[in-house]
């Protein structure tokens, strides 16, 4: 029973780089969203989506795109990395209306 | 809109000791459900417990149990016998209601138990 599986663990880059985080879900849940968490801060949310297709835009969402081509993948895309964007990443996936939220590992980026 | 407000950013307690964790929260829907979240110092989120309105019960997972009380949108979190293993940031949220929703979490209450 897989959950929510985020990669990679840890991840460094150089400022003007490109990646993809990646996010699957085996659960079946609508809802998946992108947060960053800042050292001492809580959870701010990057992106969301409630259903294949649909994306839209959380609390912090420059720098960064999502697509929901599928139910189960939900990958977060950095277009040109610099240094603010240097956090702890965690995808999360839920059932609407429902009876929790289920967290990926977190990805600790550090942008250089 | 929902909103989830924890008003303690720091508490620090004695091993042993009961704790308590304040959350409030404001919706205007009638069933919902409510969640802990647990996040110790590996970064890892671990759901700790969660309470569905509609029950008049409060939730209880061992040594974590909730006073909920709907009127006052209040959903407290209290750990007894608190263990050092504890120690972590606490995060009150509401899942998403619908498909405009989102997952609504507190700024995080950050726990220290000592030896």
């Amino acid at each position: 029973n897989a959950g929510v599986t985020q990669t990679p663990k840890f991840q460094v880059l150089k400022t003007g780089q490109s990646m993809t985080l990646q996010c699957a879900q085996d659960m079946n849940h609508e809802y998946m969203s992108w947060y960053r968490q800042d050292p001492g801060m809580g959870l701010r949310l990057i992106h969301y989506s409630v259903g294949a297709g649909i994306t839209d835009q959380g609390e912090v969402p420059n720098g960064y795109n999502v697509s929901r081509s599928t139910t189960e993948d939900f990958p977060l895309r950095l277009l040109s990395a610099a240094p603010s964007q240097t956090s702890v990443y965690f995808c999360a996936s839920s059932p609407v209306g429902g009876r929790g939220a289920f967290f990926g590992q977190g990805t600790r980026l550090t942008v250089v | 809109a929902q909103t989830v407000t924890q008003s303690q950013p720091e508490m620090s307690v004695q091993e042993a000791e009961t704790v308590t964790l304040s959350c409030t929260y404001d919706t205007s829907e009638s069933n919902y459900y409510l969640f802990w979240y647990k996040q110790p110092p590996s970064r890892q989120m671990i759901l700790v417990i969660r309470q569905e309105a509609y029950k008049q019960q409060n939730a209880t997972e061992n040594r974590f149990s909730v006073n909920f009380q709907k009127a006052a949108k209040s959903f407290s979190l209290k750990i007894s016998d608190s263990q050092l293993g504890d120690t972590a940031m606490y995060f009150c949220a509401f899942p998403p209601r619908g498909r405009d929703d989102k997952i609504i979490f507190g700024k995080g209450t950050r726990l220290h138990i000592l030896p």
